[in-house]
């Protein structure tokens, strides 16, 4: 079965400094992955999707995410953090094999940007 | 735009009784999802549904129980509320991973006295 581990809950940077969020993946096969990002008191919002066409996956806001199949690892990073980034972010990997189209998110983490 | 909607924000209820929660989507959604959210567990799959009057239990059903009578609309039942569903509840829809993403609902943030 499909997993996610999102490394630390909680991440904090200065703004303008460099936003990296850990997403490690478990799939037998190259699976979709999603990251999400949720503000306070609102539901999730897609920010980018792996789909298998390029490696280096470009978001909304500045983010982006690379597919490291060797390190089963779909990192976000954004160069400069920005007031607005705080929020909570999520990993998804799509749940291969069950015969459904479902997801499986990771625990999220939540990024916190100090002035 | 893709809307997902949910009946209430915010909802105050008394354990024992019955709730609905109710979820709306406007994009033809075969699939629809109810999600529970809480602090340091990240989103929780309560039950999903692929099709009209089709549902499949998620990974913690207990509790609730779910209604699909029309494409468009998911409802979510607690049968007898108790504190511990004191929760922020999320809908959400989509196609598929291939062809889309999950389209999420506001939530619902619900508490159980």
């Amino acid at each position: 079965a499909q997993s996610v581990t999102q490394l630390g809950s909680h991440v904090s940077v200065s703004e303008g400094a460099l936003v990296l969020l850990r997403c490690n993946y478990s799939s037998s096969v190259p699976p979709y992955l999603f990251w999400y990002v949720q503000y306070p008191n609102q539901g999730l919002q897609l920010l980018l999707k792996y789909t298998s066409a390029a490696t280096l996956v470009k978001g909304i806001n500045g983010f982006e995410a690379e597919f490291k199949k060797s390190e089963t690892s779909f990192h976000l990073t954004k160069p400069s953090a920005h007031m607005s980034d705080a929020a909570e972010y999520f990993c998804a990997v799509e749940a291969v094999g069950t015969g459904f189209q479902k997801l499986v998110f990771g625990t999220g983490t939540r990024l916190l940007v100090s002035p | 735009d893709v809307k997902v909607t949910q009946s209430s924000r915010y909802l105050v209820k008394r354990t024992g009784e019955k709730v609905f929660l109710e979820c709306v989507q406007d994009m033809d959604h075969e699939n629809m999802f109810w999600y529970r959210q809480d602090p340091g567990l990240g989103l929780r799959l309560i039950y999903f549904s692929y099709d009209v009057k089709m549902k499949e239990k998620g990974d913690i059903p207990e509790g609730y129980s779910v209604s699909r009578e029309k494409k468009e609309r998911f409802s979510l039942i607690l049968e007898s509320a108790s504190t511990n569903q004191t929760s922020m509840y999320l809908c959400a829809s989509w196609t598929s991973a291939r062809e889309d993403t999950q389209y999420f609902g506001p939530g619902t943030r619900l508490t159980v006295l």
